[in-house]
């Protein structure tokens, strides 16, 4: 599986859009993009997922570049209960058995 | 409603010791997941399973030990060759075919006495 690289930390206000970037410059063409997050003591919340057209859910949207080497998690209007760690990972969909490489994450703080 | 249970929420462990951490989900998913996470770490693959009665090993599976007799029940042993075995473990489902969407469980908090 192809290596993301995420900033270690951001900070945002609450109300305004939370923009999360994430490299993977050597994903393949059968790897999709995941987005999961973590608040802290809790399990890991599956977010969303694109392969390579722009995403939209009711959580979050998923901007993917036309060379797809990066992405951008976007949480439109961020409050509180958004401070998480955000882990961006790159998988062959269907095929990877389910075997995630969790990095260390982007810390996201949301403040008042 | 249908999720991940697993318990105990926090457990304690005397050194040389071994125990056994539960996890049950009733989403009907076939596949099953145990990872660790250490303080300010990411997550790391223990052991996998995509169908009854069969599992694999994952990254880090020395000092482990699962079953699958049926399909909501994965337990995990945290066995005394675990030299290290403090930390938050996490079990997680997906439906098959799909594993990259896992839906996780509240995690027992284990403890090293």
């Amino acid at each position: 599986d192809a290596k993301t690289t995420q900033p270690p930390s951001m900070d945002c206000a609450e109300g305004r859009a939370a923009n999360l970037p994430c490299n993977h410059s050597t994903i393949s063409g059968n790897e999709y993009v995941y987005w999961y997050r973590q608040i802290h003591s809790q399990g890991p919340q599956y977010i969303i997922h694109g392969l390579k057209n722009n995403e939209t859910n009711e959580m979050a949207s998923l901007i993917i570049t036309e060379d797809r080497k990066s992405s951008t998690l976007i949480l439109p209007h961020a409050t509180l209960r958004d401070t998480a760690v955000y882990y961006c990972i790159v998988a062959a969909g269907g095929t990877s058995y389910g075997k995630l490489t969790f990095g260390q994450g982007t810390i996201l703080t949301v403040h008042p | 409603d249908g999720g991940i249970t697993q318990s105990p929420k926090y457990l304690f462990r005397k050194e040389g010791q071994n125990v056994t951490l539960s996890c049950e989900q009733n989403l009907n998913h076939d596949a099953m997941y145990w990872y660790r996470q250490d303080p300010g770490q990411g997550l790391r693959l223990i052991y996998y399973s995509q169908i009854v009665n069969d599992f694999q090993k994952g990254d880090i599976a020395e000092g482990y030990s699962v079953s699958r007799e049926k399909k909501e029940s994965f337990p995990l042993t945290v066995t005394s060759a675990q030299k290290n075995p403090t930390a938050f473990y996490l079990c997680a489902s997906s439906m098959a075919g799909v594993g990259e969407t896992q839906y996780f469980g509240p995690g027992t908090r284990l403890l090293v006495l």
